[in-house]
């Protein structure tokens, strides 16, 4: 079964500050991952996904991830964060068949 | 292109009742899936249609069921309604199944769901 962790339910940085999102996952075959971003009163939207091609996933709004297999990490990061980033993301996961499972998201804030 | 599209987008309901929450996805697409978000548990999947069979179940009761027609718009149903149905009840759409060569699936902006 595959799951996935992220680390801290809030996180705060400072405008201007790294940002850094944790996420963790289990899955017993090669996955693919996802990070979305939802915005206040709004659905979920699709930041970056990983599906086994390079590692270091590039995405909207200046965001990246890393796949590192040995750590079975996809953390979220972007090198300045803007008072516009603040809102909830989710890490998901699936494999081939399967459905795609969310973990129980960050909220980040910005703090001026 | 139209994205996906909820509706109604906000009700209230009272215990006991029953609510139907419709959904129309993004032209093309064949998959529905249905998720249920609560500040405490995130998003939980409940289950997904592809082509007209439910492919998918999450772990809720059998209150919750769905449904799809043969235009790919969805519904979910959750009869006998309990406090803690409350929540953001997500759709999401996508051309092929989850999980099928990295399938992005697309939101809509939810039906925020109120029993009292």
């Amino acid at each position: 079964a595959q799951s996935v962790t992220q680390l801290g339910s809030h996180v705060s940085v400072s405008e201007g500050a790294l940002v850094l999102l944790r996420c963790n996952y289990s899955s017993s075959v090669p996955p693919y991952l996802f990070w979305y971003v939802q915005y206040p009163n709004q659905g979920l939207q699709l930041l970056l996904k990983y599906t086994s091609a390079a590692t270091l996933v590039k995405g909207i709004n200046g965001f990246e991830a890393e796949f590192k297999k040995s750590e079975t990490s996809f953390h979220l990061t972007k090198p300045s964060a803007h008072m516009s980033d603040a809102a909830e993301y989710f890490c998901a996961v699936t494999n081939r068949d399967d459905k795609i499972i969310f973990g129980k998201g960050t909220r980040l804030h910005i703090l001026p | 292109k139209a994205g996906v599209t909820q509706t109604p987008r906000y009700l209230i309901k009272t215990r006991g009742q029953q609510v139907t929450l419709s959904c129309s996805p993004i032209s093309g697409h064949r998959s529905v899936s249905w998720y249920q978000q609560t500040p405490g548990q995130g998003l939980q999947f409940l289950f997904e249609y592809f082509s007209e069979t439910q492919r998918n179940k999450g772990n809720f009761p059998g209150r919750f069921s769905g449904r799809q027609f043969s235009n790919s718009r969805s519904e979910m149903n959750v009869s006998t309604l309990e406090l803690g149905d409350s929540a953001l009840y997500l759709c999401a759409s996508g051309p092929n199944p989850q999980g099928a060569n990295g399938n992005t699936i697309y939101f809509g902006e939810g039906s925020w769901l109120t029993v009292v």
